[in-house]
């Protein structure tokens, strides 16, 4: 069955601290790709990463880094040095390969709260 | 930078009406699909569509929903009778291929009345 877990609802940081967002995924196939997208309070889809399952190397953009361990099924996003503008409901999400539509399955979501 | 676009931003119905959620997804992409976000809630998956059919739809998407590309540009989404419990947002999203970076539009907020 695949799955997305994002097991904390709510975030609430002060600013400059940095906040770590987990997501722990299902599947049995062994190609997929793993998304992490942000909805601000606008209410768009903003897509931040995709990662393969082939490619566990960590990535960073700017003040983002994302941490992938097939091992523990885990694809965890970080935010360094938070800012108010990061506030946001955050997505993980999975689709696998075998599935060749691309559908995605999205997880419940965290909604991060930036004070400052 | 090209963006997925939706139309309307936000629609009232009332009850048993037929709607029609439209989409211009970016030119070059393959894959197009919808999702809808109750509120508060996760984004889940309606349809994804390909070469001009459906590849793929969730339990959510009944009888009572239809996808087109009428023109080779616009991919819509139609309600035939729409129920107080569709309202939502609902994304269009499209990818250059299955399991590639799939671009979201700003969403239509439904409104069934």
């Amino acid at each position: 069955a695949q799955k997305v877990t994002q097991a904390q609802t709510e975030i609430s940081v002060v600013e400059k601290e940095d906040v770590t967002l987990d997501c722990v995924y299902e599947t049995r196939d062994t190609t997929y790709y793993l998304f992490w997208y942000k909805q601000p309070p606008s209410g768009e889809l903003v897509f931040l990463i995709r990662r393969n399952s082939f490619d566990e190397q960590n990535e960073i953009s700017g003040r983002y880094s994302w941490n992938f361990q097939k091992s523990t099924s885990s694809f965890n996003f970080t935010i360094t040095a938070s800012q108010v503008v990061d506030s946001a409901v955050y997505f993980c999400a999975l689709s696998e390969a075998r599935n060749q539509g691309g559908k995605l399955i999205f997880g419940q979501g965290t909604e991060l709260s930036v004070k400052p | 930078e090209p963006e997925v676009t939706q139309t309307p931003s936000h629609q009232v119905t009332q009850m048993g009406q037929e709607v029609i959620l439209r989409c211009v997804p970016i030119s070059n992409h393959l894959y197009f699909y919808w999702y809808r976000q109750i509120l508060g809630q996760k984004v889940e998956f309606l349809v994804s569509f390909y070469n001009n059919e459906i590849s793929e739809k969730s339990e959510i998407f009944d009888d009572q929903f239809s996808v087109e590309r009428p023109d080779g540009s616009n991919f819509t989404l139609k309600i035939r009778s729409t129920k107080l419990e569709d309202s939502a947002m609902y994304f269009c999203a499209s990818s250059v291929g299955g399991g590639w970076d799939a671009f979201f539009g700003q969403g239509t907020r439904l409104t069934v009345v």
